[in-house]
């Protein structure tokens, strides 16, 4: 059972917008920032967003992130079959004194 | 280029000990923290510690406490990972990472290729 809290699959159809949901509490995501990572199969993960909604250079406009209490959330437009991966949201967790992660969407595109 | 070019996969008995290493290169070994993730096959991804290379500081997740223990070496820019009394459930792909941020907002811009730890009899 992961701390953060994420639907386990989702599915969109080519150039569409899919919204990946990241729920937590007011130790993790509602006092502390949130990052996102895209895992493709096989490789390791690869950073998309930090800071709830900066991201990275040579990250496409079309990833982004929001924050909202103690949820978070990660939409991608234009959605494309590279698109196809796992996505993960991590904070930082107060009352663990840990770094926390969902326990990942996977992402299909149709 | 940041790179982290983790060592090779490796096949451990169950009750011994592995020590999987990250060597660094592209930027500044000092300025950054090392944290290290794990993931199970087919499973999620799980935070094991961190090290501040620069100070020597390191920092466990709870439940690896005592079992595991993260080193940094300033001179080679290479950070390890040693997990010991291993058993079936330690099997899975070990990655290093850079860890940005603060301490208390930390994210991972760049990592390993992952290293394949697998415990069995």
């Amino acid at each position: 059972q992961s701390v953060l809290t994420q639907p386990p699959s989702l599915s969109a159809a080519t150039g569409q917008k899919v919204t990946v949901s990241c729920s937590g509490s007011s130790s993790n995501i509602g006092s502390n920032h949130v990052s996102w990572y895209q895992q493709l199969p096989g490789v390791a993960p690869k950073l998309l967003i930090y800071a709830n909604e900066e991201r990275p250079s040579g990250i496409p406009d079309r990833f982004s992130g929001s924050k909202s209490g103690t949820s978070a959330t990660l939409a991608i437009t234009g959605l494309q079959t590279g698109d196809e991966a796992t996505y993960y949201c991590e904070a930082w967790d107060n009352n663990l004194s840990a770094v926390v992660f969902g326990g990942g969407t996977k992402v299909a595109v149709l | 280029q940041v790179q982290l070019v983790q060592s090779g996969a490796e096949v451990k008995k169950p009750g011994s000990s592995v020590k999987v290493s990250c060597e660094t290169s592209g930027a500044s070994f000092n300025d950054y923290t090392i944290t290290w993730v794990r993931q199970a096959p087919g499973q999620g991804l799980e935070w094991l510690g961190r090290v501040i290379p620069l100070l020597g500081i390191t920092h466990y997740a709870l439940k690896f406490r005592g079992r595991v223990t993260i080193t940094a070496d300033r001179s080679t820019g290479t950070a390890s990972l040693e997990l010991t009394r291993l058993n079936s459930e330690d099997t899975a792909f070990y990655y290093c990472a850079r860890g940005s941020g603060s301490w208390y907002n930390p994210y991972f811009d760049f990592w390993g290729q992952g290293t394949l730890i697998t415990v069995s009899s």
